[in-house]
């Protein structure tokens, strides 16, 4: 079975601060691919990044890059030069090729706090 | 661009009465999803549809039931509401199956009294 882990359930960082948050996976599907997903209190899903199980290097988008590591099978979210647009909640989420068909499925969040 | 399109965006039910989330998106996607939000899980998938014409069971499929009526639209209904459907509700779309990005609508707070 799939599932997704994320084990912080809210983060604090200081506004310009880099922040980590974590994300670990598990799937028996050789392909696969890796999302996260930002949540503002107004309630939308925003997608951020991506990540192929095969892809060479880390991901990035702007501020956002994504820490993969697949023998540990983690992929963590680096949000550099924190603003305070940033508090939201934020969601990993999986989705195999095989196994997992079309289904992506997610983790519990995180939610970060960007302090002034 | 209005992209994925959920109606409606609140709605208060009574324990057993029935009704129908409708989702539309026009970006000529061919899956569709639909997911619950509850604090603390995340987003748990209801029902999907691979592509116009088929449908599937997710995580959490019992007490629902869906509709892809053309490759536009999917619905999810719910026939007899019970207080453990309270939640918030979000459809989205994909252009295919793979690894593609979701695509959601802003959401559905659904409370059954």
């Amino acid at each position: 079975a799939q599932k997704i882990t994320q084990t912080q359930p809210g983060m604090f960082v200081q506004e310009k601060e880099a922040v980590t948050l974590d994300c670990t996976y598990d799937t028996s599907d050789p392909s696969y691919g890796l999302f996260w997903y930002k949540q503002p209190s107004s309630g939308e899903m925003i997608f951020l990044i991506y990540q192929g199980s095969y892809d060479q290097q880390n991901a990035t988008e702007g501020r956002y890059s994504l820490n993969f590591q697949k023998a540990r099978k983690s992929a963590n979210l680096v949000i550099s030069a924190s603003q305070l647009g940033d508090s939201a909640m934020y969601f990993c989420a999986m989705r195999g090729t095989n196994t997992g068909g079309f289904k992506t499925i997610f983790g519990a969040g995180t939610r970060l706090f960007v302090k002034a | 661009n209005a992209g994925v399109t959920q109606t409606p965006k609140f709605q208060v039910l009574k324990t057993g009465q029935s009704m129908t989330l409708q989702c539309a998106q026009d970006m000529n996607h061919n899956s569709m999803y639909w997911y619950r939000q509850d604090p603390g899980m995340g987003l748990r998938l209801i029902y999907y549809s691979a592509s116009e014409g088929t449908t599937d069971k997710g995580e959490v499929p019992n007490g629902y039931n869906v509709s892809r009526l053309n490759k536009r639209e999917f619905s999810l209904r719910l026939e007899s509401a019970a207080p453990s459907q309270t939640s918030v509700y979000f459809c989205a779309s994909s252009v295919g199956a793979k690894r593609e990005k979701l695509f959601f609508g802003s959401g559905t707070q659904l409370s059954v009294l």
